[in-house]
């Protein structure tokens, strides 16, 4: 398979517990996205990467979040001390600033997370 | 207001008839524009992309941007059954490196 991977599928914790989320893109793409999205609304932006470096973080990013991609492949996604306003599916997206263009988005499952 | 709006459904349409899905910006730089459809539980799939204003279409869909207006809008033929999903809109944004997203349309193609 090579789209993109996303790892847990689901996630339930208790408020407060951190959480982190994996992402593995498609091999060639140079781009990694992630975004966040509840129910009945689209996609938010909430970083992303061009091979390792982190090039830009929405603004209404909490501090809580962290995001890496230490070799410029799969990237870790943590959420420290959540909040139950944190429950949401969150995607992974990959692109490539080459060829097809760094805008056409391919999607992972996502991770449905749940804050109790 | 939002970046991107789009009408939150749910669309309605008969089977085999023409459904149009319509969505405004406001950041007047926006360069590229882009439609996505996403089932229940699943994520997002591209479908179509736009860059210049005027007609756009491939097989069923055609998208249509008008920047002058900051209006984009897809249209689907023949709808079916199968084309029942949320369709989102994405607009390249003024930072430039990130797509914004509208909240999307449900559409409901009924047999």
């Amino acid at each position: 398979d090579t789209g993109v991977s996303q790892d847990p599928r689901h996630k339930i914790t208790k408020r407060g517990q951190n959480v982190t989320f994996r992402c593995d893109p498609i091999s060639e793409h140079n781009r990694l996205y992630w975004y966040r999205q509840t129910l009945g609304q689209g996609p938010e932006f909430l970083t992303y990467f061009q091979n390792e470096a982190q090039l830009e973080k929405s603004r209404l990013l909490s501090d809580r979040f962290s995001a890496e991609r230490p070799k410029g492949s799969f990237s870790t996604l943590e959420i420290q001390r959540t909040e139950q306003g944190d429950s949401a599916m969150y995607l992974c997206a990959s692109s490539s600033n080459r060829g097809t263009g760094w805008e056409k988005l391919f999607f992972g499952s996502g991770t449905q997370l749940s804050v109790l | 207001q939002k970046e991107v709006e789009q009408n939150s459904g749910p669309l309605s349409v008969p089977e085999g008839a023409i459904a149009s899905l319509n969505c405004t910006y406001s950041d007047r730089v926006s360069q590229s524009f882009f439609w996505y459809r996403q089932y229940s539980g699943k994520s997002p799939e591209l479908i179509m992309s736009i860059y210049s204003n005027g007609d756009k279409e491939d097989g069923r869909f055609t998208a249509q941007l008008n920047k002058a207006s900051q209006y984009v809008s897809l249209l689907i033929r023949d709808s079916q059954p199968s084309d029942s999903a949320t369709y989102l809109c994405a607009v390249n944004g003024n930072a430039g490196n990130m797509l914004t997203f509208g909240g999307g349309t449900r559409l409901m193609v009924k047999p």
